[in-house]
C-alpha cells in the first residue's frame, strides 16, 4: 500500500498524559499537512511542512502541541499534558502538486 | 484571513432528489478541492478545479469553480443513500496554506 499512513488509529489516553503521533506520507510528496477535526466539521488546519521545514503553525497549536518532520519523511505530532478539549481526529495529508491532498485514516484521541 | 464559507451545513433529503451545495470566499484561490469523508476515516478527494469557470462532472455529480476563483458549488443529481456523508470543500491559500469550509452533512434516506 503506497498510501498515507497513521499510527495509531486510536489513543486514549488520561488527562495530562503525553501523546505522539506519527504520519507516514507518500514517498514522493514533499508538502505533508497536519488537521484536528471534531465531530461533523471540517478539518482545522494545525501545521505544515515543505520537505523537513515547518513553514506555519496555527494559532490554534498552542505551547503544548509539537511536530516534526526529521529528514522530510514521515512526521509526528505530539501533545504534552494533553487536555479533555484535544480529543478529536488528527489528520495528516501527504500533498501532491499542485495541491491535492491524499488524507491518512487519522488518529483519534480520546483524553479522559 | 482567508475562509471558505460552506452551505448548508445539514441537508436531509429523499433518494432521488437533486441537491447542491455551495462554497463561498471573498478571496482568491489558486485551486479548490472537494472531498467526502465517512465516519472513522479520512477524506477522499473528488475532484480539483483550477480554472475559473470550470464545470467537471463525475458521474452524478457536478463541480463548477466560479469565474472569479472565488467560489465552488457542488450539485449532486438523483442522489442515492450511498452519497451520505461529510462533502468538504478546500482552497489553496495564498501562503501555501490549505484551508477548509465547515463541512455538508448530506444524508439521504432510501
Amino acid at each position: 500500500d503506497t498510501g498515507v499512513s497513521q499510527d495509531p488509529r486510536h489513543k486514549i489516553t488520561k488527562r495530562g498524559q503525553n501523546v505522539t503521533f506519527r504520519c507516514d506520507p507518500i514517498s514522493e510528496h514533499n508538502r505533508l499537512y497536519w488537521y484536528r477535526q471534531t465531530l461533523g466539521q471540517g478539518p482545522e488546519f494545525l501545521t505544515y511542512f515543505q520537505n523537513e521545514a515547518q513553514l506555519e503553525k496555527s494559532r490554534l497549536l498552542s505551547d503544548r502541541f509539537s511536530a516534526e518532520r526529521p529528514k522530510g519523511s514521515f512526521s509526528t505530532l505530539e501533545i504534552q499534558r494533553t487536555e479533555q478539549g484535544d480529543s478529536a481526529m488528527y489528520l495528516c495529508a501527504s500533498v501532491s502538486p499542485p495541491d491535492t491532498q491524499y488524507f491518512g485514516p487519522g488518529t483519534r484521541l480520546t483524553v479522559l | 484571513t482567508q475562509l471558505l464559507e460552506q452551505s448548508p451545513q445539514f441537508l436531509s433529503i429523499q433518494e432521488g432528489e437533486n441537491l447542491t451545495v455551495y462554497c463561498n470566499s471573498s478571496s482568491v484561490f489558486s485551486s479548490l478541492q472537494w472531498y467526502r469523508q465517512e465516519p472513522g476515516e479520512g477524506p477522499v478527494l473528488l475532484v480539483t478545479v483550477v480554472t475559473g469557470g470550470e464545470v467537471k462532472k463525475l458521474k452524478r455529480l457536478t463541480f463548477q469553480f466560479g469565474d472569479a476563483r472565488k467560489d465552488s458549488s457542488l450539485h449532486i443529481t438523483a442522489a442515492q443513500p450511498g452519497d451520505t456523508g461529510l462533502y468538504l470543500c478546500c482552497g489553496s491559500g495564498n501562503t501555501g496554506k490549505l484551508i477548509f469550509g465547515q463541512g455538508t452533512t448530506l444524508q439521504v434516506k432510501p
